[in-house]
């Protein structure tokens, strides 16, 4: 079945520090990958997307994004991370060429230390 | 410009009742989608609209849920004889297309006691 992974469940870091969070899928072939961000009281933001192409993405408040198809991963990256990242952080696919049924991973909860 | 809005943020229902939950989509969005995000499960897919038709509802757990829209705008979400287990937080995203990024609303928190 098609699936979404983040294995991660909570995270926590200091301010400043680099973070990674990790996201794999299980599809059969390449699917649209998504990054979304809730906030406290906040409506989900799109952070960035991957369609195809340049497997490294660029999106929002400095994140960024790397498609490995090799290891069915897209893993979200910030070199410095500030207080203001403290959120919740979802991963999403939808079969390629259509984005209209998302799948999304149960999220990472990020906290981060002054 | 104005966003997707949802009405109401907060909603507090007695298990057998029926609710209704509002989204406004923004405006020109032609598609319009709901999801329910229960503590533990994620964000789960309920239905799609593209304009006012429902080309996939294989999210909707039951046939207590129902949803329409009006107008290629406005949408409700209806569940009926609530139960304690569709208590959750009420999703609505809306987008220029079927195949564009999706925007979402706050959400309703329902409460289902």
């Amino acid at each position: 079945a098609q699936s979404v992974t983040q294995p991660d469940i909570h995270i926590t870091v200091s301010e400043g520090a680099s973070l990674e969070l990790r996201c794999n899928y299980s599809y059969g072939a390449t699917p649209y990958l998504f990054w979304y961000v809730q906030s406290p009281g906040q409506g989900l933001q799109l952070l960035l997307k991957y369609f195809s192409g340049d497997t490294l993405v660029q999106g929002i408040k400095g994140f960024e994004a790397e498609f490995k198809r090799s290891q069915s991963s897209f893993n979200l990256r910030k070199p410095s991370v500030h207080w203001s990242d403290a959120a919740e952080y979802f991963c999403a696919v939808a079969p390629a060429g259509n984005n209209r049924k998302l799948i999304w991973g149960l999220g990472t909860s990020l906290a981060v230390n002054p | 410009g104005a966003g997707v809005s949802q009405s109401p943020s907060n909603k507090v229902t007695e298990k057998g009742k029926d609710v209704e939950l509002r989204c406004d989509p923004i405006s020109g969005h032609t598609a319009l989608y709901w999801y329910r995000q229960s503590l533990g499960q994620g964000l789960e897919f309920l239905i799609y609209f593209q304009g006012n038709s429902a080309p996939d509802k294989s999210g909707l757990p039951s046939d207590r849920f129902s949803a329409e829209r009006t107008g290629g705008s406005v949408s409700t979400l209806t569940i009926q004889r609530t139960q304690q287990e569709d208590s959750a937080v009420y999703l609505c995203a809306s987008s220029n297309t079927g195949w564009e990024t999706q925007y979402f609303g706050p959400g309703t928190r329902l409460l289902v006691l």
